[in-house]
């Protein structure tokens, strides 16, 4: 099936540090998605690309859609302690629905 | 309230005992989905419905599983004699009616962690 292969699984960071953190996969997709999840919360999103090459902004974060519609890319300048979490890169599937990476841990050494 | 919410938060069921899990979307929305999210992994649909209709629940692991949205609101996820593996987070999401198809913004609720012993 289509699976999305996040890397890397966690980061431990020093705050200030920029962070990059990639998803790909065997399949073409036309929309790429990054969320975040905080313990005891769902997912919030916070970047949608729905064109190949696409590179949006969201703040201190910048995500890309790759050209080869089969990878995307996160990355999160100057980091805070508020942005530890887990970032999931999904995919809209060709049925439409949402699947998901299995995430990247994201951790700010003090 | 201004979110999806769901309950309850915590559900701790004995194995073979039947549980289920509410979500309240935020209202108006007329799309609502449900996920399994197991430990350490990404979210997993189950199931979708538009307004009362449920469209696709080809995500629904076996037919121990059953989801209703009676009035095109409130959802309740049911699960009957459960397993161990049913141990997860179910979460609920829901969507803007104005935006059309699955593409759509889906906001999550914070989810239930079902712990199965």
């Amino acid at each position: 099936g289509q699976q999305l292969n996040q890397s890397p699984q966690s980061m431990f960071i020093q705050e200030g540090e920029d962070v990059s953190m990639n998803c790909t996969s065997s399949s073409i997709f036309n929309t790429w998605l990054w969320y975040k999840q905080e313990p005891g919360e769902g997912p919030v999103l916070l970047i949608a690309l729905y064109k190949a090459g696409e590179l949006t902004s969201n703040g201190r974060l910048t995500a890309q859609f790759g050209i080869t519609r089969k990878d995307s890319f996160l990355n999160i300048s100057a980091s805070i302690p508020s942005d530890v979490g887990i970032y999931f890169c999904a995919a809209l599937n060709r049925d439409d629905k949402i699947i998901f990476g299995k995430g990247t841990r994201l951790h700010i050494l003090p | 309230g201004a979110g999806v919410s769901q309950s309850p938060r915590y559900k701790v069921a004995k194995r073979g005992q039947d549980v289920a899990l509410r979500c309240d979307p935020i209202s108006g929305h007329v799309s609502l989905f449900w996920y399994q999210q197991a430990l350490g992994q990404g979210p997993e649909f189950l199931t979708y419905f538009q307004n009362e209709a449920q469209l696709d629940k080809s995500g629904l692991p076996s037919d121990r599983f059953f989801a209703e949205r009676p009035e095109g609101s409130v959802s309740t996820l049911k699960i009957q004699r459960t397993q161990q593996e049913d141990s997860a987070v179910y979460l609920c999401a829901s969507s803007d009616p104005l935006w059309r198809g699955l593409t759509d913004t889906q906001y999550f609720g914070p989810g239930t962690r079902l712990t199965v012993l």
